[in-house]
């Protein structure tokens, strides 16, 4: 493991099914990012958190609401998806970027999610 | 214009040869370029970091920046199957939360 655990590896939902993506990071990071994944587009930002805070809402849909208890875990709620929603989902951490400096993230192992 | 293009290959290559991939920008408000290695299943792996132009070397691999032509490039010497991954480029402002990515590269390095 990097790092930064993802739960579940895979998931297959259906459209009108609710479910949570888990990360957790031990790295004592202070930032942490949702990321999607689709075949052969960048990454596309989705949601930043720093110290627990929302930094970045990347015009994400309403059916996918992120939560942040603390710096360590963060969620991914999904309910009402449509198929093209299906991608890989990664989750990130970083130290805080405020600062001026980008030293990179650590990435979990991703969600593959397929929804149906 | 997308901010980071790449090329997506696949670039093949046979065991021992020197690879080259790069990415070129549009933002020249980057001052963070990075490059990462994502395995099949995996999560992306941070392998270099480079701050501004220049260059920057870590064993078989060398980061170059070229801020004036907007252009990166990771240079991987005496290539391994192990090397076999995708690899994208990444870049940042600085004070911000937004890196943005490259599609990335696909490279087979042949036994």
């Amino acid at each position: 493991e990097t790092g930064v655990t993802q739960t579940p590896r895979h998931l297959v939902m259906g459209m009108t099914n609710k479910k949570s993506l888990k990360c957790e990071q031990h790295l004592g990071h202070n930032a942490m990012y949702w990321y999607k994944q689709s075949a052969k587009k960048p990454l596309e930002l989705m949601f930043v958190y720093n110290f627990k805070e929302q930094t970045e809402n990347n015009s994400v849909p309403s059916r996918f609401s992120p939560e942040c208890p603390n710096s360590s875990h963060l969620f991914l709620h999904l309910h009402t998806l449509q198929p093209e929603d299906s991608a890989l989902y990664l989750c990130a951490s970083s130290q805080d970027q405020r600062q001026g400096r980008n030293y990179g993230y650590t990435f979990g192992s991703g969600t593959r999610l397929t929804v149906v | 214009q997308k901010e980071v293009e790449q090329d997506p290959g696949p670039l093949s290559v046979p065991e021992g040869a020197i690879v080259s991939l790069n990415c070129t920008y549009s933002n020249s408000a980057f001052q963070y370029f990075m490059w990462y290695r994502q395995y099949s299943r995996k999560g992306p792996e941070l392998l270099m970091y480079t701050y501004s132009s220049g260059n920057k070397e870590d064993g078989r691999f060398t980061a170059q920046v070229d801020k004036s032509s907007k252009y990166i490039s990771l240079f991987i010497r005496d290539s391994q199957p192990s090397d076999s991954a995708t690899y994208l480029c990444a870049m940042s402002v600085a004070g911000g939360f937004k890196t943005i990515f490259g599609a990335g590269t696909r490279l087979f390095v042949k036994a």
